[in-house]
């Protein structure tokens, strides 16, 4: 069984960067074909929203409206993949999941079928 | 960009029907996945490609999608079904979205 767990510090100050790492158990994050690897967060008391998407090979997919703070990375040899999101607010303060996306673009399912529990994270002096 | 409309609550009795809608322009034309959400636990996919059930996911949980509305209906609601649920769909301009989430409260 699949298994995705997120990881980071909880608590990011204004301006800095939030980094967190995914790390994928029970199968290889390099199994190719149709899978991609995401990040989707969700605010407190709003939506789901989601942030980007790394291949295996390291193409990113990133949202429009964060794409200037992201950074996607993924490393094959550890089985994991990293998000950093730079110069935070408080309206980044958040609930982070990281999940495995099922193909990218038309004529492909885009969906999400494994989740990591997910991890808050809190942007506060 | 692309939006999608969702109730914030539904609230049903045990053992009833529970409809949740996913308002978007001509969302019909579009694939729409449901995501159950419960606190501390990791989202769940429960109906993907509008109608179809993962594995494990009981009976009870049915999709439709036409027009500008897809729904997602839960039969005989029990107690455990008492979650977050959210829809998802893939826009060519806004790549994935979510709708804001109903939060369905078994009364």
């Amino acid at each position: 069984q699949l298994q995705l767990q997120e990881s980071g510090p909880g608590l990011v100050k204004p301006s800095e960067t939030l980094s967190l790492t995914c790390t994928v158990s029970g199968g290889s994050i390099n199994s190719g074909s149709s899978y991609y690897w995401g990040w989707i967060r969700q605010p407190p008391g709003k939506g789901l929203e989601w942030i980007g998407t790394i291949y295996f090979s390291g193409s990113t997919y990133y949202n429009p409206s964060l794409k200037n703070r992201i950074t996607m990375s993924v490393d094959t040899s550890k089985n994991d993949f990293s998000l950093k999101l730079t110069s935070v607010t408080a309206a980044d303060t958040a609930v982070y999941y990281c999940a495995r996306r099922e193909g990218v673009g038309y004529g492909s399912g885009n969906l999400f079928d494994y989740w990591g529990q997910g991890t808050l994270v809190t942007v506060s002096s | 960009s692309y939006v999608l409309t969702q109730p914030p609550s539904v609230s049903v009795a045990p053992g009833a029907t529970a409809t949740i809608s996913c308002e978007g322009n001509n969302i019909g034309s579009k694939s729409v996945h449901w995501y159950q959400r419960k606190p501390g636990q990791a989202p769940v996919l429960v109906i993907f490609y509008d109608t179809d059930r993962p594995s494990g996911i009981p009976e009870r949980f049915s999709g439709s999608n036409s027009g500008n509305t897809a729904t997602l209906t839960i039969s005989r609601v029990e107690a455990g079904d008492e979650a977050d649920y959210s829809c998802q769909v893939w826009d060519s301009s806004s790549d994935v979205v979510f709708g804001g989430g109903t939060k369905l409260t078994v009364l």
